[in-house]
């Protein structure tokens, strides 16, 4: 059973660009939770998916930022117009159950330039 | 509100030596606390949960964390470091067992083992 995979693992975006992060759980997994890392900081919690339901959303940034977790296919964080502070680690972690179980992926860097 | 703070956010020991990473919350609520590695360009692991059963957990390689509600505090420690637990350990708590979004996570203790 393969683990959280996320990619690409480094993405570099200059400013204005559009970034796309994805994230495919782990098989039989239909919780997704995405987390910010700044550098020196613990994880930040976005946003929380089922399959095709947006459960919180509560720690994603109004504007520029929005996720989705299809039927079929990962689950993508997206950030339109990039800015140099969204520079970061992004994590997913995936469930089962919802319970706090969840195994993380290995990130994507993002960096803006 | 729930927080997590962890005392040195760089913590350097001697192989063989104990390891102590502090950790202190605040909950309005019994909490549920867990400790979690991270090694370089990895995702976070978990090493081991607090989830008001026995008061002193044990994870894996070797660590245990004891949960004593009278000083809020959640310290983990490992009896002999070894080269492989140079990482970074986050803290992280959360006043249910369910729904991680409700997971507030420390800000990291970088440890380096000392050869």
């Amino acid at each position: 059973n393969a683990g959280v995979m996320q990619n690409p693992r480094h993405l570099v975006r200059r400013r204005g660009q559009e970034a796309r992060l994805r994230c495919s759980p782990m098989k039989g997994h239909s919780h997704v939770y995405w987390y910010r890392q700044l550098p020196e900081e613990g994880l930040k919690f976005m946003v929380y998916l089922q399959k095709e339901n947006i459960i919180d959303e509560s720690g994603m940034p109004k504007e520029r930022f929005s996720a989705e977790f299809p039927k079929e296919g990962p689950s993508i964080l997206r950030i339109q117009q990039v800015v140099r502070g969204d520079s970061a680690a992004y994590f997913c972690a995936s469930s089962p159950t919802g319970e706090i179980e969840a195994f993380f992926g290995q990130g994507t860097r993002l960096t803006v330039v | 509100a729930q927080s997590v703070t962890q005392l040195g956010s760089h913590v350097s020991v001697s192989e063989g030596a104990l390891v102590l990473l502090r950790c202190n919350y605040s909950s309005s609520v019994p909490p549920y606390l867990f400790w979690y590695v991270q090694y370089p360009n990895q995702g976070l692991q978990l090493l081991l949960k607090y989830t008001s059963a026995a008061t002193l957990v044990k994870g894996i390689n070797g660590f245990e964390a004891e949960f004593k509600k009278s000083e809020t505090s959640f310290h983990l420690t490992k009896p002999s470091a070894h080269m492989s637990d140079a990482a970074e350990y986050f803290c992280a708590v959360s006043d249910t067992k369910t729904s991680y979004d409700k997971v507030i996570f420390g800000p990291g203790t970088s440890l380096s083992v000392i050869p």
